[in-house]
């Protein structure tokens, strides 16, 4: 069976700190791999989508960067964390034909401090 | 902007009654139509997808109706009870852009009383 796994759980940053959070997927090739974040209370918007390595789609301009070094592993990285980035982050892999049925991970709640 | 919005951010319901979540879209070119749910503190998860040649979708105790004339789609679910309890989202796929990912609405919180 395929697993998502997602880290940390939480995490308290500074602001100007880098930020380096990892998803790795297990059970399936070749997924699509995506990265959501979600502010309190509100849906999710979609910052990178990945469909094979080295392959990175950014959403929305921001202070975020994505790298899929590896078919089944989707890093979310900053260089300087600004306060506004503090929220939920969530993971998400579909199978390559059928985008609709995105698995989540856990989700990673960053506060910019 | 979403192209994909919801009526009511919270829904409350009795255990047992039937729930009817709702969602207007705007997109004509979304070829699925999905709805998740999403419990405190996890990640979304998949209910039921519907394309968009299709009128109506049945799942367990749950049912996915689209109209296309208004744009608008629904979540029905039968007989609810208490785990149902969560934020649903509907969320779009739109096959023509090359974009393979979703797009997703803001969400209605459904509570089910006891």
């Amino acid at each position: 069976s395929q697993t998502i796994h997602q880290w940390p759980a939480t995490l308290v940053q500074p602001v100007g700190s880098p930020l380096s959070l990892e998803c790795t997927v297990e059970g399936t090739s070749n997924p699509n791999l995506y990265w959501y974040r979600q502010a309190a209370g509100r849906g999710l918007q979609l910052l990178f989508y990945s469909v094979g390595i080295g392959q990175i789609s950014s959403e929305v301009p921001q202070n975020l960067s994505a790298s899929r070094p590896q078919d089944r592993q989707f890093i979310l990285s900053s260089k300087k964390l600004l306060l506004s980035d503090s929220g939920f982050y969530l993971c998400a892999w579909s199978v390559r034909n059928r985008p609709t049925e995105a698995f989540f991970g856990q989700g990673t709640r960053l506060t910019v401090v | 902007g979403e192209n994909v919005g919801l009526h009511l951010p919270t829904l409350s319901v009795q255990e047992g009654d039937n729930s009817i979540i709702n969602c207007a879209y705007s997109n004509s070119a979304s070829d699925y139509f999905i709805w998740y749910k999403q419990e405190s503190g996890k990640g979304p998860q998949f209910i039921i997808d519907i394309r968009s040649n299709m009128d109506k979708r049945q799942g367990q105790r749950v049912t996915v109706l689209l109209n296309k004339t208004v744009k608008h789609l629904s979540l029905q679910i039968a007989a609810t009870q208490p785990g149902d309890s969560a934020v649903y989202f509907c969320a779009e796929n739109i096959e023509d852009t090359g974009r393979r990912a979703l797009t997703f609405g803001s969400g209605t919180r459904l509570q089910v009383q006891p």
